[in-house]
């Protein structure tokens, strides 16, 4: 079946500096989409790439989904300390959602 | 407007017995899919409930079943339950059954130990 990756799987920075997060599928996906999740909280979505080289912006946040569909990274320009938490990348196939193992960004003030 | 909500917000259980956890999915979505996230992982998709059918399952065991209301609410069932079922489960509402095209929605979750 689909597997989904991430790495790295944890992520330490000093306030300031950049991050960045890598996913790859399998398989060819229909979209590939991100979550962010708090600790002790639940994930909130974040974004959803569809088009081949897709590239979107949210502030700080930069996504990005590959050629292949196969592949997507998450860069955080100058972390906060808000943007501690742990981000999923999420693979569609029909009905479901496979989601990687996600990387926890830990940010040093 | 609200949100997914789940209830209970915690539940202990020994093994072998059942629970049922419950779900009401954010105002105007018909769609409900249950999820369960281990310690450290990510959410693990079990199925997908719309239009009161099982519309797709995931590699979870025939202990996992559940239930959708027609007001769109949903039960998770989980029978014999072993130490390994400990996790939080996590529903999500969408407005249609499309992982592709409808965004889903999380609720606070359920964390369920097994002891």
């Amino acid at each position: 079946g689909q597997q989904v990756m991430q790495i790295p799987q944890y992520q330490h920075v000093q306030e300031g500096e950049d991050f960045t997060t890598y996913c790859n599928s399998s398989t060819t996906l229909s979209n590939i989409q991100w979550y962010k999740q708090r600790p002790g909280g639940h994930p909130v979505f974040l974004i959803q790439l569809v088009k081949s080289g897709e590239v979107k912006k949210q502030k700080r946040l930069t996504f990005q989904f590959g050629e292949a569909k196969k592949n997507s990274s998450l860069h955080i320009t100058a972390t906060q300390t808000t943007d501690v938490g742990t981000y999923f990348c999420a693979g569609s196939a029909g009905n479901m959602l496979t989601f990687g193992g996600g990387t926890r960004l830990m940010v040093k003030p | 407007d609200a949100g997914v909500t789940q209830s209970p917000t915690h539940l202990i259980k020994t093994r072998g017995q059942q629970v049922t956890l419950r779900c009401s999915p954010k105002s105007g979505h018909d769609t409900v899919s249950w999820y369960q996230q281990a310690l450290g992982q990510g959410p693990q998709f079990i199925f997908q409930y719309y239009e009161e059918e099982e519309r797709q399952r995931g590699n979870f065991p025939d202990r996992f079943s559940g239930h959708q209301f027609p007001n769109y609410s949903s039960e998770l069932n989980v029978n014999a339950l072993l130490l390994g079922d400990s996790a939080l489960y996590l529903c999500a509402s969408s407005l249609g059954p499309s992982a592709s095209t409808d965004t889903q929605y999380f609720g606070p979750g359920t964390r369920l130990t097994v002891l």
